[in-house]
């Protein structure tokens, strides 16, 4: 099965409302990622957090890691209309060769709509 | 700074037909170069992966097949398109022989198989 796994599916909420996302795995992880995309286009990278940190921020991004529960949470404060996207985390492995292509693991996405 | 440029945006294609899409990075040398598919609301299938000129690994069996004649330019092929080859391709890259690296893609193909 995936190892990522994000929850909530969908999320609609309202401007100005805080967003919180959340993702789950399975195994050990090098680090794990949380991405962005609009629709029809391309995944665009947000925040990295590695398997030794516990939390971080960006602008109004606020990313958690429980490596004990494999969990992990995208808050997005202070919500905008133009945050409405889907959000992907990609869980890491660092399996060492050449195996790169093995290394990410994407989940199935969130869509969040922020309503105006 | 690094682009990654990918044609066409749409494409419609009837069943049994040939596939090329491109895809080309700039601004890097020696990138890994990946391909995925992505259904309709889901998340992200590996296709392929490179690490070189020349080199490719497949993760799942199908009807495509990638090439990288240029270090910077990754082809996805097919001979005889399926209607279950529809879908919006990505193509992306990360840093030279660090796969844990944030991947950056481009804007995707939508292809409809007819």
């Amino acid at each position: 099965s995936q190892q990522g796994e994000e929850d909530p599916q969908a999320l609609s909420i309202q401007e100005g409302e805080n967003a919180t996302m959340n993702c789950s795995y399975k195994t050990s992880i090098n680090n794990l990622q949380w991405y962005r995309q609009n629709s029809g286009r391309g995944l665009v990278h947000l925040i990295l957090i590695r398997s030794n940190e516990r939390e971080k921020h960006s602008g109004r991004l606020r990313v958690t890691l429980d490596t004990s529960k494999k969990s992990s949470s995208l808050l997005i404060t202070a919500s905008r209309a133009a945050d409405t996207a889907s959000y992907f985390c990609a869980t890491v492995f660092h399996l060492g060769g050449s195996n790169y292509g093995q290394n990410f693991v994407f989940g199935p996405g969130t869509r969040l709509s922020v309503l105006p | 700074s690094q682009t990654i440029h990918q044609w066409p945006a749409t494409l419609v294609q009837p069943v049994g037909s040939p596939l090329s899409l491109e895809c080309t990075v700039e601004g890097t040398s020696n990138p890994n170069l990946y391909w995925y598919r992505q259904a309709a609301g889901r998340g992200l299938q590996l296709l392929f992966y490179s690490v070189g000129i020349g080199q490719i690994s497949s993760e799942v069996p199908q009807n495509l097949s990638a090439s990288r004649p240029q270090d910077r330019q990754f082809i996805l092929s097919s001979k005889k398109l399926l209607l279950s080859d529809s879908g919006f391709y990505l193509c992306a890259w990360s840093v030279s022989r660090q796969g844990w690296q944030p991947q950056h893609f481009g804007d995707g193909t939508r292809l409809s198989i007819l």
